[in-house]
């Protein structure tokens, strides 16, 4: 079973600073997607990738697939951001139909 | 476009009751999932489908029912409501699975607490 690890759990930034949040697995992945969860509970899907780098607005997320490791990039951070952001990646060793491993969530708080 | 809805949002039992979570969504997906969220940690899969008629168990199944009677719909029961099941259960459909990476939707979730 692929292990799913999110570093930080926690993180407190003042707007405007640039954000990482970083992922690790330790199986090999069909796909990693980047989700957020906001304060009031629902989850939207930001980012799925396989390889390479994508971005939208200020958002980006970056796939080392040798290396088995992602990361979520905010930049000019804003409040609005403030929210969870969980790492789940998509493996064949996994369960279910989609094996899709979930994080445990990095707590994002940005400051005015 | 509603996407996925779940109802309940809140609901409180009392240890032995039983319920049923609904989960209905409009963009013809033929994928479906139920999660549960436990503070601190990470979803974990209780049930998927793959398509009307078929279901099967995901990590944590014991305690939990579904059924799959139309592509739209897709119900999880808790037959005997105990503690342990305490927590946010989240339903979600793909166009197909995340392994060839289709992103999932996901409803609001329902915040259930036994006591």
């Amino acid at each position: 079973k692929n292990e799913v690890e999110q570093s930080p759990q926690n993180l407190t930034a003042q707007e405007g600073e640039f954000i990482t949040i970083n992922c690790s697995y330790s199986v090999g992945i069909s796909a990693l997607h980047w989700l957020q969860q906001h304060p009031g509970g629902g989850i939207v899907s930001l980012f799925m990738l396989s390889s390479g780098k994508k971005k939208h607005g200020r958002l980006i997320a970056t796939i080392n697939i040798q290396e088995k490791h992602s990361s979520l990039h905010i930049t000019a951070s804003h409040p609005r951001d403030s929210a969870v952001y969980i790492c789940a990646v998509g493996s064949v060793s996994g369960g279910g139909a989609d094996g899709l491993t979930f994080g445990k969530g990095t707590h994002l708080i940005i400051q005015p | 476009n509603a996407g996925v809805t779940q109802t309940p949002k809140f609901r409180i039992l009392k240890i032995g009751q039983s319920m049923t979570l609904q989960c209905t969504q409009d963009m013809n997906h033929n994928y479906m999932y139920w999660y549960r969220q436990d503070p601190g940690m990470g979803l974990k899969l209780i049930y998927y489908s793959v398509g009307a008629g078929i279901t099967d168990k995901g990590e944590v199944p014991n305690g939990y029912n579904v059924s799959r009677s139309t592509t739209e719909d897709f119900p999880l029961r808790l037959e005997l409501a105990a503690p342990s099941q305490t927590s946010v259960y989240f339903c979600a459909s793909s166009y197909s699975s995340g392994l060839v990476g289709q992103p999932q939707h996901f409803g609001d979730g329902t915040r259930l607490s036994i006591l």
